[in-house]
C-alpha cells in the first residue's frame, strides 16, 4: 500500500498568517490527491481533489499544489474556523490510503 | 443536501457482531459507490470497504476480509457494514463516505458521514 506521511503533525498559528502543510507519498501519484478538513464533531469535508482543484463551496484561501509525490496544502490566510484537522489522501493506487494528519490551532 | 448519516454504533464484545448502516439523502444514490472509512487516534484514517454502485463488485481492506461484509439497498438508498468476529483493534469510528470518480484510478470522499463509534472491549 502506499503510505502518506504528513508534517507538521500540529500547528499553532496567529489569525491571518500564511500555513503550509506538507504530504509526502512512498510513490508516485500524479496528481491523485485529496485535502479534507475535520473539525471536531463534524464529518471530514473535501476541500481538494486532483492534488490542486477546490471543491465546491471551498474559500480561495485554501490551495493546493505539488504532484508526483510531494504535495502541499496552503491557508493563505488562517480564519478562526480553520481550526481543525487536515489530511490527504491518495487515490492513485487501490488501497486507498491516508496521512495521518496535521492539526491546526489557531491562537 | 447531500448527506450521509450513519447509525448502529455501539460497545461489543471480542467475537461479537455488530451491523452498521448509512443512510444516504439529497443525491442518486443508486449512481454512486460508497466506501467505509475507519478513525482511531492511533492509526488515523484506514479504509476498510467499498461497494459499487449497483452493489455488484465489493472490497475490503485485508484487515478485515472475511470477517465484515458491505451490502446496499438501493430501493432505501441506504449500505451497510456487518461486522462478525469482531476484534479490539477494531474499535474506532466508521465513517461512510460517497466515492467519486471521474475516469481517475481511484476514488475520493465527498461527502462523509459524522461516523458512529465502535467499541471492541470485554
Amino acid at each position: 500500500d502506499i503510505v502518506m506521511t504528513q508534517s507538521p503533525a500540529t500547528l499553532s498559528v496567529s489569525p491571518g498568517e500564511r500555513v503550509t502543510l506538507s504530504c509526502r507519498a512512498s510513490q508516485s501519484l500524479s496528481s491523485y490527491l485529496a485535502w479534507y478538513q475535520h473539525r471536531p464533531g463534524r464529518a471530514p469535508s473535501l476541500l481538494i481533489y486532483g492534488a490542486s482543484t477546490r471543491a465546491t463551496g471551498i474559500p480561495d484561501r485554501f490551495t493546493g499544489g505539488g504532484s508526483g509525490t510531494e504535495f502541499t496544502l496552503t491557508i493563505s490566510s488562517l480564519q478562526s474556523e480553520d481550526s481543525a484537522v487536515y489530511f490527504c489522501q491518495q487515490y492513485d493506487t487501490w488501497p486507498p490510503t491516508f496521512g495521518q494528519g496535521t492539526k491546526v490551532e489557531v491562537k | 443536501q447531500v448527506q450521509l448519516v450513519e447509525a448502529g454504533g455501539g460497545v461489543v464484545q471480542p467475537g461479537g457482531s455488530l451491523t452498521l448502516s448509512c443512510a444516504a439523502s439529497g443525491f442518486a444514490f443508486s449512481s454512486f459507490g460508497i466506501h467505509w472509512v475507519r478513525q482511531t487516534a492511533g492509526k488515523g484514517l484506514e479504509w476498510v470497504a467499498f461497494i459499487r454502485y449497483d452493489g455488484v463488485n465489493k472490497f475490503y481492506a485485508d484487515s478485515v476480509k472475511g470477517r465484515f461484509t458491505i451490502s446496499r439497498d438501493n430501493s432505501k438508498n441506504e449500505v451497510h457494514l456487518q461486522m462478525d468476529s469482531l476484534k479490539t483493534e477494531d474499535t474506532a469510528v466508521y465513517h461512510c463516505a460517497r466515492g467519486i470518480w471521474i475516469g481517475t484510478p481511484g476514488h475520493w470522499f465527498d461527502p462523509w458521514g459524522q461516523g458512529v463509534q465502535v467499541t471492541v472491549s470485554s
